[in-house]
């Protein structure tokens, strides 16, 4: 079945830094891929719509300038969580769907600490 | 925009009892309906689905049915077993042509043995 992959699994950085995470579709070319943001016992919250060749779609309240998105392929999207502080600590899903009518696959998600 | 609403937040039941979680949304132009368990720490995982043209779907112990005039759609899970215990989410498409998924706020169901 369709496999989305998410690098790394978890991170540790220190504030004022920067932090890559990797969403990669494995098995299949997805056009569209979609962050979400899961803080403790909450729901996912979708962050921004990344577009491959295009710039990113971003949620209401979710800062652009912070959240770099980058699809420059049709398997692979980045997040980059640019001058990370401890309030995005968070764990950060990808997902991505197969198709129009194809149910959303998830990556297995980016546990973000920030000290 | 869509916004959708579960309840309960929490749910325990015993072992071979049903299990309900129901959710609503706002979006009367929403055509999919999955839902999702996500076990601690771990990556939520389509059970089920189902879309706007039909009023109910199951499979197996899981069946989730819909009400589009009342804009709401429920799991329903049968003869639970301690393995379904995990928090399930509720998620509908919103708007016509666009693929965002919008997520109710979890239910943590409990399983008790």
């Amino acid at each position: 079945g369709a496999v989305v992959s998410q690098h790394p699994s978890w991170v540790i950085c220190k504030s004022g830094t920067s932090v890559k995470i990797e969403c990669r579709s494995l098995d299949f070319q997805a056009t569209t891929m979609f962050w979400y943001r899961q803080f403790p016992k909450q729901s996912l919250m979708l962050m921004a719509t990344s577009n491959e060749g295009s710039k990113a779609t971003y949620e209401q309240g979710v800062e652009k300038d912070k959240f770099l998105i980058n699809h420059a392929s049709l398997t692979l999207s980045t997040l980059t969580v640019t001058s990370a502080h401890p309030e995005d600590s968070s764990f950060y899903i990808c997902s991505a769907r197969t198709g129009n009518n194809s149910p959303l696959h998830f990556g297995n998600g980016t546990r973000l600490t920030v000290t | 925009g869509e916004n959708v609403e579960q309840h309960p937040s929490t749910l325990s039941v015993q072992e071979g009892d049903s299990a309900v979680i129901k959710c609503t949304y706002s979006d009367s132009a929403s055509n999919y309906f999955p839902w999702y368990k996500q076990e601690l720490g771990k990556r939520p995982q389509l059970i089920i689905d189902i879309r706007s043209n039909v009023g109910e779907k199951k499979d197996q112990r899981i069946a989730v049915t819909l009400n589009k005039t009342a804009k709401h759609f429920s799991l329903h899970i049968t003869e639970t077993q301690p393995e379904d215990s995990a928090v399930y989410f509720c998620a509908a498409l919103r708007g016509y042509n666009t693929d965002k998924l919008i997520f109710g706020t979890g239910t943590r169901l409990q399983v008790f043995p």
